[in-house]
């Protein structure tokens, strides 16, 4: 089944440093979106990259795809520690309506 | 333009009990999505409404769960006869249309305790 899985897990950083989160799928997708959530709370949309798209920008956000590999990586400039949160990637496939998340990447920022 | 709202935030049911989760879409919203998660893991898509209509329920577990969207309204998420294993963060998002290259917008959760 179509699966966005984050890699790693889990990442430490200190505040200023850039923080890197990837992601991999397993199947055609019409576009793909990263999805930040504090603890106890809701998703927040953070940006949609569509299929034919190679790299995006937002802020202090960088996303790129690379549709041949089935991978995409969010790039966090300059963190600060109220980035402090989960990150997801969700994909849309070609087949269905449905919206797969990934199990998410854990971002620490020590101030 | 108040966002998507649930309610209530904290649920709390005993086992055998039933669960009514609401969902009320961001205005002009007619798309409403219900999605599931456990501690420390991803969001599971559970079910996508639209008015009147579900269009995708792939994702429910086909006893106790139900879902609609009356044509006036918010979303209802039902489970009946609550298990331990229910016990989760319940999020619903809406989007304006078929949300193909739209993102969705996420309430705040309702989050179930089955004890």
């Amino acid at each position: 089944s179509q699966q966005g899985e984050e890699d790693p897990q889990a990442l430490s950083i200190q505040e200023g440093e850039n923080a890197t989160m990837n992601c991999s799928y397993k199947t055609s997708i019409n576009n793909l979106q990263w999805y930040r959530q504090n603890s106890g709370r809701g998703l927040v949309h953070l940006i949609l990259i569509r299929s034919n798209e190679r790299e995006k920008h937002s802020g202090r956000l960088r996303v790129t795809l690379d549709t041949s590999k089935k991978s995409s990586s969010l790039l966090i400039t300059a963190s600060r520690a109220a980035d402090t949160a989960s990150y997801f990637c969700a994909t849309d496939g070609t087949g269905g309506f449905k919206t797969i998340f990934g199990a998410g990447t854990r971002l620490f920022v020590k101030a | 333009n108040a966002g998507v709202m649930q309610n209530p935030r904290h649920l709390v049911r005993r086992r055998g009990q039933e669960a009514r989760l609401r969902c009320s879409p961001m205005k002009g919203h007619s798309h409403v999505y219900w999605y599931r998660q456990l501690p420390e893991e991803g969001l599971k898509f559970m079910v996508y409404l639209q008015k009147e209509n579900i269009i995708d329920e792939s994702g429910m577990p086909k006893e106790r769960f139900s879902a609609e969207f009356p044509k006036e309204g918010p979303s209802i998420l039902r489970i009946q006869q609550v298990v331990r294993g229910d016990s989760a963060a319940y999020f619903c998002a809406s989007s304006p249309l078929d949300r193909g290259g739209y993102e969705q917008y996420f309430g705040p959760g309702t989050r179930l305790t089955v004890t």
